[in-house]
């Protein structure tokens, strides 16, 4: 158990619609990261916040943005869905702002219809 | 960052060691090498970093060539929960994100 929580685990919607994911940090990681996991393109890194800070950004597409919240858990909000977005979107966490993301979640399954 | 090469695949035996090697011929002196796995429908899962010297922990071992230009992830004797897709990946000491290619699946045998 990593101690990143990600939720839903699965979620189908159909194109044009917006979904929004969340994840909880592992205790006392100020640091999260979003990362998009599809089957032709890999992981991809969309975005770092922390502690409520964005601190770099990715190959994350204007319709996708994230926020972090003032008691650390994240939120990425996708709109506008395309069938291209259906993929795994995996959140880390790690301790301090230089760290690399130590702890992955089991990541949330979104299926654009 | 810079890029790195590895196998596409590779395959042991378990109670075997397991040796994934990767290139990082354009390496910077402050990059340094991290390896994750991501077994079958799990997220990634940190495995070992390095600088210069070599590392050792519970998990396995990084071997790091004395001009930094490749690294080998010594898995000192696999298991059938060893099976997964290693990632070895550079990053700088500024830099907060991991850019993941894609990687060596590695497969075990019984």
């Amino acid at each position: 158990d990593s101690g990143v929580t990600q939720t839903p685990k699965h979620l189908i919607t159909a194109t044009g619609q917006r979904v929004t994911l969340r994840c909880s940090p592992r205790s006392g990681d100020l640091s999260v990261y979003w990362y998009q996991q599809s089957l032709d393109q890999g992981l991809q890194f969309l975005i770092h916040y922390y502690n409520g800070e964005e601190r770099a950004k990715g190959n994350i597409l204007e319709r996708f943005s994230a926020q972090q919240f003032p008691d650390l858990h994240s939120e990425l909000n996708l709109s506008s869905l395309e069938l291209g977005d259906s993929a795994l979107y995996f959140c880390a966490s790690s301790a301090g702002l230089w760290d690399q993301p130590q702890h992955f979640g089991d990541g949330t399954r979104l299926s654009i219809l | 960052d810079a890029k790195t090469t590895q196998p596409n695949s590779m395959e042991s035996n378990e109670e075997e060691p397991v040796h994934l090697p990767c290139n990082h011929s354009t390496i910077s002196g402050t990059d340094y090498i991290h390896w994750y796995r991501q077994l079958p429908s799990q997220g990634p899962e940190y495995v070992i970093h390095g600088l210069t010297s070599n590392v050792n922990n519970r998990m396995a071992s990084l071997a790091i060539a004395e001009d930094r230009k490749s690294s080998t992830l010594i898995l000192h004797r696999a298991t059938l929960r060893d099976a997964a897709v290693y990632y070895c990946i550079l990053s700088s000491q500024a830099g907060t994100a991991l850019i993941f290619g894609k990687g060596t699946t590695l497969s075990v045998s019984s």
